[in-house]
Order: C-alpha cells, then sequence, then structure tokens
C-alpha cells in the first residue's frame, strides 16, 4: 500500500519552461489537494479537488492549473515556470475532509 | 487567506523534557490538526480534533481544541530524540480548505 506518490523527486527548470507534477493515490479517497511549501510560510493551498471532475482554486493559485484525470490522480501544471514557484511542492489526499494524507513533495527548482 | 500563529518558532530541549506548542487564529476552525514533518519527507498526521474543548491524546502526545475554536494546543511529553522535526498545525475553515501554521522547529538534545 504505497498511499500517496508523487512524481517527480526534483526538477530544475529554466525560467519559462513548463512542466507537469504527478499525485497519485491508492486509498480510494475523494478528494485531492496541491499545497506548496516555503520557508518560513508553512503549507499553502494552491488547488483541490473535492471528488473526480471538480477543481477548486485555493490561496495561492495564479501561474498553476490542474487536472482530476481520474479519483486516483491529481496533477499540477506550471505553464510558464517562473523564480517565484521555486519551492517544494506537496500532493495530498482525503476521504473525510479532516485527516490529510501527504505524498512526498517534489522540490522544484527555477532558475 | 487565514493567518495561523504558531509558536514558538523553534526549541532546543533535553531529552526526557515536556514540550508545549500552540496555535492560534484569528477566525474560528471547525477541525484542529496536528502534524510532523521529517526533513525530506511529507507531513504525517498526528492528532485530530473535531470539537471544540475536546482533549485527545496519541501515546505521549495530547492535542486540545481550545474553546474559542480559535486555538490549539499540543504537547509532547518525556521527550525522545526521535521527536524531532517540524510540528506544524492546521485548521479546517470555510470551503473545507486547510490552513496551516508557520511550523516549530523540535530539536532534542540526548
Amino acid at each position: 500500500n504505497a498511499g500517496v506518490t508523487q512524481t517527480p523527486k526534483f526538477q530544475v527548470l529554466k525560467t519559462g519552461q513548463s512542466m507537469t507534477l504527478q499525485c497519485a493515490q491508492d486509498m480510494n479517497h475523494n478528494s485531492m489537494y496541491w499545497y506548496r511549501q516555503d520557508p518560513g510560510m508553512g503549507l499553502r493551498l494552491i488547488y483541490y479537488s473535492a471528488s473526480e471532475g471538480t477543481t477548486d482554486k485555493g490561496e495561492v493559485p495564479n501561474g498553476y492549473n490542474v487536472s482530476r484525470l481520474n479519483k486516483r490522480e491529481f496533477s499540477l501544471r506550471l505553464e510558464s515556470a517562473a523564480p517565484s514557484q521555486t519551492s517544494v511542492y506537496f500532493c495530498a489526499s482525503t476521504e473525510s475532509w479532516f485527516e490529510q494524507y501527504f505524498g512526498p513533495g517534489t522540490r522544484l527548482t527555477v532558475t | 487567506g487565514q493567518q495561523l500563529n504558531q509558536s514558538p518558532q523553534s526549541m532546543f530541549i533535553q531529552e526526557g523534557e515536556d514540550v508545549s506548542m500552540n496555535c492560534t487564529s484569528s477566525s474560528i476552525f471547525n477541525t484542529w490538526l496536528w502534524y510532523k514533518q521529517d526533513p525530506g519527507e511529507g507531513p504525517v498526521l498526528l492528532i485530530a480534533l473535531y470539537k471544540a474543548g475536546e482533549l485527545t491524546s496519541n501515546g505521549r502526545l495530547t492535542a486540545q481544541f481550545g474553546i474559542t475554536r480559535k486555538d490549539s494546543f499540543l504537547n509532547i511529553s518525556a521527550s525522545i530524540p526521535s521527536d524531532v522535526g517540524i510540528y506544524f498545525c492546521a485548521g479546517q475553515g470555510p470551503g473545507n480548505q486547510f490552513y496551516f501554521g508557520t511550523g516549530t522547529s523540535l530539536t532534542v538534545i540526548p
């Protein structure tokens, strides 16, 4: 039972490049989330998906898009990366809205 | 967005000592969660609190949901070296979004 998995673990992009961060969960959870974590800022919600087929903006959605591909997978896309998007990105899932389970994170550097 | 103030920012304690940290919000939350994050890993849920006034334990950890619904605290008793890490509080606010504190970094000196 892998829980929440994320790929890639590390990525370096040049300004303006695009990429998609992948997240998958095997717990049959309805809800999935994308957060970014910056030093001294805690975790901030980028987008979330309450159920398959729905997505909603979180606290810091600008510069990102998401796709809930199916119940298991929730991807985060950066269309034109900027240095301000250098961060650690975490995906999480939950069944009950209350207890979120996190993946190991993707460390992204934009130069 | 919602602001969660978590204190202290960092703690250095001797092994065996008790630890206390808290989290306050300017808004009411329906749920409070406490997570621990090890270096290079994602946060791991420690305790979930669902009702104002609730006191919940998980081994050496005890957490309480404040009566005003604007605060929560976490206590760790008899700390051990593996307690080292960053502890985050999180509150569930409007729209079922979760808001996180800035974390308390705990160092346990053997």
